[in-house]
């Protein structure tokens, strides 16, 4: 299994600031994604961040919104920009491989917005 | 569109009777199946996992899930529900290289 590690572990910020957070992985892989996760909901699927190329955003979320880096293949990095309420959260990093399948999850970032 | 639907927000079961949630999906191959654990302020935990083979998989903590292709279904089970089962379950699914599609959660409440 993948040590993930997330900074910061929880924010309050300011309506119209920027968060930037960060997913730290124990070993290289093959995949990383961005999750979030409202109150009381389930996950729902961020984007897909590539090593060395542009994140694949799903429906629904931006790059001017979200822009995601991913410099090499055991970290990557996810900010909120110009944040409302709405963006009050959990954000989850997650990584797999191909090998094996399976996805791990970090222990999330609880963000707050005032 | 592929889907996970957990039809059930939350159940009560009382501490040692069992307990299965239900998780049906809507995908274009048979895809592999997931059951997480979040428990309150905690992270996400894989509880078992299905790829191919014995339609009947073994997870952590005492769980199981049957798959069924027939009805696109993945049901888990515990046949003996401890206090600190008390949590949110989640069906996801995915296929080789993809990201997991999540479902609603069931949150489970165990009584004394």
């Amino acid at each position: 299994s993948a040590v993930i590690s997330q900074k910061p572990s929880r924010d309050i910020c300011q309506r119209g600031t920027s968060l930037t957070i960060q997913c730290q992985v124990d070993s290289q892989v093959t995949m990383m994604f961005w999750y979030r996760q409202q109150p009381g909901q389930s996950l729902t699927l961020i984007a897909t961040a590539n090593q060395g190329s542009e994140a694949t955003y799903e429906s629904g979320f931006v790059i001017d919104k979200f822009p995601i880096s991913r410099p090499n293949l055991t970290f990557s990095t996810l900010t909120v920009s110009n944040m409302s309420p709405e963006d009050s959260s959990i954000y989850l990093c997650s990584v797999g491989t191909v090998t094996y399948n399976e996805q791990f999850f970090g222990p999330g970032t609880r963000l707050t917005v005032l | 569109a592929q889907s996970v639907t957990q039809p059930d927000i939350h159940i009560t079961v009382s501490e040692g009777a069992s307990l299965e949630l239900r998780c049906n999906y809507s995908y274009g191959a048979t895809p592999y199946l997931f059951w997480y654990v979040q428990s309150p302020g905690q992270g996400l935990q894989l509880l078992l996992k299905y790829f191919s083979g014995d339609t009947l998989v073994q997870g952590i903590k005492g769980f199981e899930a049957e798959f069924k292709r027939s009805q696109s279904s993945f049901n888990l089970r515990k046949p003996s529900v401890h206090w600190s089962d008390a949590a949110e379950y989640f069906c996801a699914v995915n296929q080789a290289g993809t990201a997991l599609i999540f479902g609603k959660g069931t949150t489970l409440s165990v009584s004394s």
